[in-house]
């Protein structure tokens, strides 16, 4: 059973455009989330995170939007380059549990010149 | 150290030998995780280590495999008799116990079993 699910496996975007990538889940226990990014050869590193208690956290280019009520989350990079072509991984974790968190299946962004 | 440390960071084995794969987590980091990210799948559980309490190892494939980690920092897992269907990314994560920041993920060992 999926808890996290990304229901796209590839995203292709023209560099200068927004990219959206979403992740939904179904264990309404699930309060904190993650969003890591991973190159080849290298391991996921950390991009940006959301409390449930927040709708949108922003950072730079990176926003972050939660709706609690649909069990969705998404992640927009405005302006798109070619240096985010990488995959993206959402993850989710109950707070109290140690910091265990449970990845979705990953997203491979694509951005074209 | 400044990071996650695993090795080696690739290793081709026969089907049937056994392979030990190392992680050193990053200093005064009390939660260890392995994962593995198969060929175009995203990454599964495998075991967590918390402290000095028993690991989860809900995520272990089969009893092939197996993983400690001694005097609360380093990590080996260890696949033995190694099956085709092992060959995969084999990535290991630290994170302090009660963090907000996530997992900071080594590079991963690239397991491939000919």
């Amino acid at each position: 059973d999926q808890q996290v699910k990304q229901n796209s496996p590839s995203l292709s975007v023209q560099e200068g455009r927004i990219s959206i990538l979403n992740c939904d889940y179904t264990n309404s226990m699930f309060d904190y989330f993650l969003w890591y990014k991973k190159y080849p050869a290298e391991g996921p590193t950390f991009l940006i995170s959301i409390s449930s208690i927040k709708d949108k956290n922003e950072d730079g280019r990176f926003t972050v939007f939660l709706n609690k009520s649909a069990k969705h989350l998404s992640l927009h990079i405005v302006p798109s380059q070619p240096g985010d072509s990488a995959v993206y991984f959402c993850a989710a974790s109950v707070n109290n549990a140690g910091n265990m968190l449970t990845f979705g299946g990953g997203t491979r962004l694509m951005v074209k010149p | 150290g400044a990071g996650v440390s695993q090795s080696p960071s690739n290793k081709v084995t026969e089907k049937g030998k056994d392979v030990e794969l190392r992680c050193d987590p990053i200093s005064g980091h009390t939660a260890l995780y392995w994962y593995r990210q198969s060929l175009g799948q995203g990454l599964e559980f495998l075991i967590y280590f918390q402290g000095n309490s028993a690991p989860d190892k809900s995520g272990l494939p089969s009893d092939r495999f197996s993983a400690e980690r001694t005097g609360g920092s380093v990590s080996t897992l260890t696949i033995q008799r190694t099956q085709q269907e092992d060959s995969a990314v084999y990535l290991c994560a630290s994170s302090l116990a009660r963090g907000l920041g996530g997992y900071t993920f080594g590079s991963g060992t690239r397991l491939t079993v000919v």
